[in-house]
């Protein structure tokens, strides 16, 4: 299994340009999770789909972000327009809940984003 | 609602020497415990889980963890220490009302030589 995919690894922007994440999640997994980590504020939740459709996005920092699961195979995380507090690693996140009734994550390596 | 402690931000210890990193949990209801690591510039791995079944749970490079009802406790040891533990550790409870994870705040393990 080759594990959760990210795509890219670091990403250097400038501020005001858009931002485009993405993640594939483990194969037969319906939960899909997206976090963000700062040394400030620690590991978030932005927002989480079970079987394509977003869940809660009570996470999500403003109306700048934006995430899409257009199939069970796929997923993006949107900025725009991006700002340099911005910056952090983002993290993609599988599961096979609820399927499975097993709760843990599976993670990705995670996108370093730089935004200057 | 559901939330993890984990007591100390910073571990200390020497090559071959015992791990000890603590967390303290509160769940309405019985929960499912995580220790997942995170190597610098890497992602979380999942090291080991308790969903109920033996205390005493077993993981991945060593390590165990004891789940203690009366003690609201899942404490992670592991007997003799190496260089390649060095990394950051997150305790984690699960919340089964929302299907999210609550991550603790992190305990860095460091290893001397």
């Amino acid at each position: 299994d080759a594990g959760v995919i990210q795509s890219p690894r670091h990403e250097v922007t400038e501020m005001g340009q858009e931002v485009t994440l993405r993640c594939k999640p483990i194969s037969g997994h319906n939960s899909l999770f997206w976090y963000r980590q700062t040394m400030m504020r620690g590991l978030e939740l932005l927002i989480y789909f079970n079987n394509n459709v977003p869940i809660d996005d009570s996470g999500m920092p403003e109306d700048r972000f934006s995430a899409k699961m257009p199939n069970a195979s796929f997923s993006t995380l949107k900025i725009q327009p991006s700002e340099p507090r911005d910056s952090a690693v983002y993290f993609c996140a599988s599961s096979s809940r609820p399927t499975s009734g097993s709760y843990e994550q599976y993670f990705g390596p995670g996108t370093r984003l730089t935004v200057t | 609602a559901q939330s993890v402690t984990q007591l100390d931000s910073h571990v200390s210890v020497s090559e071959g020497t015992p791990v000890l990193l603590r967390c303290n949990y509160s769940s309405s209801y019985s929960p499912s415990l995580f220790w997942y690591v995170q190597h610098p510039n890497k992602g979380l791995q999942l090291l080991l889980k308790y969903t109920s079944a033996a205390t005493l749970v077993k993981g991945i490079n060593g390590f165990e963890a004891e789940f203690k009802k009366s003690e609201t406790s899942f404490h992670l040891t592991k007997p003799s220490a190496h260089m390649s533990d060095a990394a950051e550790y997150f305790c984690v409870v699960s919340d089964r009302d929302t299907d999210k994870l609550i991550f603790g705040t992190g305990t860095r393990l460091q290893v001397f030589p």
